[in-house]
């Protein structure tokens, strides 16, 4: 099975940006991978925010963006704000099976 | 407004089974792939499987940890899918959810101990 990686945790100021990836041990993540990202805060279920790289769920406010970058698949925080603090997870998709990243801690500080 | 809720969770001995439901509403359920996934406690998201819609053939796809163990299946007359858990490991405690066109349901938890 494919293992999916994620930076374990990533520090942004207030109105900073940040880029949070996604790798594959498979090789370089691609839109074949149907590359997700979700966000989780402590005691809720996870909401999806990005679907098939760079496509915003409703609801996904306009500071986030995905999209594939020195592949990998990435999610890009512009103007970050203090409830933007959360695990954020990627999945991707390897004909047919899905693989969830090991998560990685946004802290706004 | 889509609604995913699951239920069916609880205690189970190790070796036991559980089967766990999840009620659909707010959008075309025969048309949907559905999805479980689930989060053991104080860990990430692990995908668990998938079920394809009807005209897709209502093909499974499992994950390997559950892969023989656990069964998918859907019913599209009560707008329902099915997890089916059998030879329940104490790893396989966790949250379930339902996911479906990018829509998470609360969750349900299941617990094996003994």
């Amino acid at each position: 099975q494919a293992v999916v990686t994620q930076e374990p945790s990533l520090t942004v100021s207030p109105g900073g940006t940040v880029t949070l990836t996604c790798g594959s041990s498979t090789g370089a993540v691609t839109s074949n991978h149907y590359p997700y990202w979700f966000q989780q805060k402590p005691g809720q279920a996870p909401r999806t925010l990005i679907y098939d790289t760079s496509n915003k769920h409703s609801g996904t406010p306009a500071r986030f963006s995905g999209s594939l970058l020195g592949g990998k698949a990435a999610l890009t925080l512009s103007g970050a704000q203090p409830e933007d603090e959360a695990e954020y997870y990627c999945l991707l998709s390897y004909n047919g099976a899905r693989v969830f990243g090991g998560g990685a801690k946004l802290t706004v500080l | 407004e889509v609604q995913l809720v699951e239920s069916g969770g609880g205690l189970v001995n190790p070796g036991g089974s559980l089967r766990l439901s999840c009620a659909a509403s707010g959008f075309t359920f025969s048309t949907a792939w559905m999805n479980w996934v689930r989060q053991a406690p104080g860990e990430g998201l692990e995908w668990v499987g998938r079920i394809k819609t009807k005209t897709d053939g209502e093909t499974t796809d499992y994950a390997a940890p559950v892969k023989g163990r656990f069964a998918i299946s859907r019913d599209d007359s009560k707008n329902t899918v099915y997890l089916q858990m059998n030879s329940l490991k104490t790893e396989d405690t966790a949250v379930y959810y339902c996911i479906t066109k990018n829509f998470w349901g609360q969750g349900t938890l299941v617990t094996v101990s003994s």
